[in-house]
């Protein structure tokens, strides 16, 4: 079975920084784009950031692009996301996913809140 | 970038059906959209992607009830004799090749 599991989220106050990792299992990490997607609390869904298979091409949202980057180690068929200088508004649950063409497996998220 | 629209709310009785709707910006009228459901307090689930022919294609374990159709810009999820656990949020998802774009969602209530 496909297993995403998120870890890495928690307090941080505005300005700092915070290392999110995701774990892979049960499918071939290198085949697939992997994607992360974060909701704010009591919001919908938004897509962030993603990276193709072999990590050459990385894609972001506006308001972060700049401040996070997005990278994988497919001998650890990891995924994570490196996020600098945040904001209150970056307080949210943040997803770990896989792509084919869609995200079609869903992590079960790690909470990040950005507050003083 | 496209752009999806859905109903913020929407309501049908146990047992019944309903159709929930993901309209698509006019320029991408022609995009795969994938639908995800949210049940409350749980991460989200992918449930089938729909292309503009109507054709749909559903995730691994999910229920004959639910299915896919489209005319035009629209795409549609139909979900057939509604039981108390199909209560979510549902979210529709389009992409091309810098970016993916959610709805706003449509939350489905179960009277």
């Amino acid at each position: 079975d496909v297993q995403l599991v998120e870890s890495g989220g928690g307090l941080v106050q505005p300005g700092g920084s915070l290392r999110l990792s995701c774990a892979a299992s049960g499918f071939i990490f290198s085949d697939y784009w992997m994607s992360w997607v974060r909701q704010a609390p009591g919001k919908g869904l938004e897509w962030v950031a993603n990276i193709k298979r072999g990590g050459g091409d990385k894609f972001y949202v506006d308001s972060v692009r700049g401040r996070f980057t997005i990278s994988r180690d497919s001998a650890k068929n990891s995924l994570y996301l490196q996020m600098n200088n945040l904001r209150v508004e970056d307080t949210a649950l943040y997803y770990c996913a896989r792509e084919d063409d869609s995200v079609d497996y869903w992590g079960q998220g790690t909470l990040v809140t950005v507050s003083s | 970038q496209p752009v999806v629209t859905q109903s913020s709310s929407a309501s049908a009785s146990l047992g019944s059906s309903v159709k929930l709707t993901c309209t698509l910006s006019s320029a991408h009228s022609h995009y795969i959209i994938a639908w995800h459901q949210q049940q409350p307090g749980k991460a989200p689930r992918y449930l089938m992607k729909v292309e503009g022919s109507g054709r749909f294609n559903k995730g691994s374990g999910i229920p004959d009830r639910f299915s896919g159709s489209s005319s035009g810009a629209d795409r549609y999820l139909s979900i057939s004799n509604l039981q108390s656990e199909d209560e979510a949020q549902y979210y529709c998802e389009t992409w091309d090749i810098t970016t993916h774009v959610f709805g706003g969602g449509t939350k489905l209530t179960v009277l």
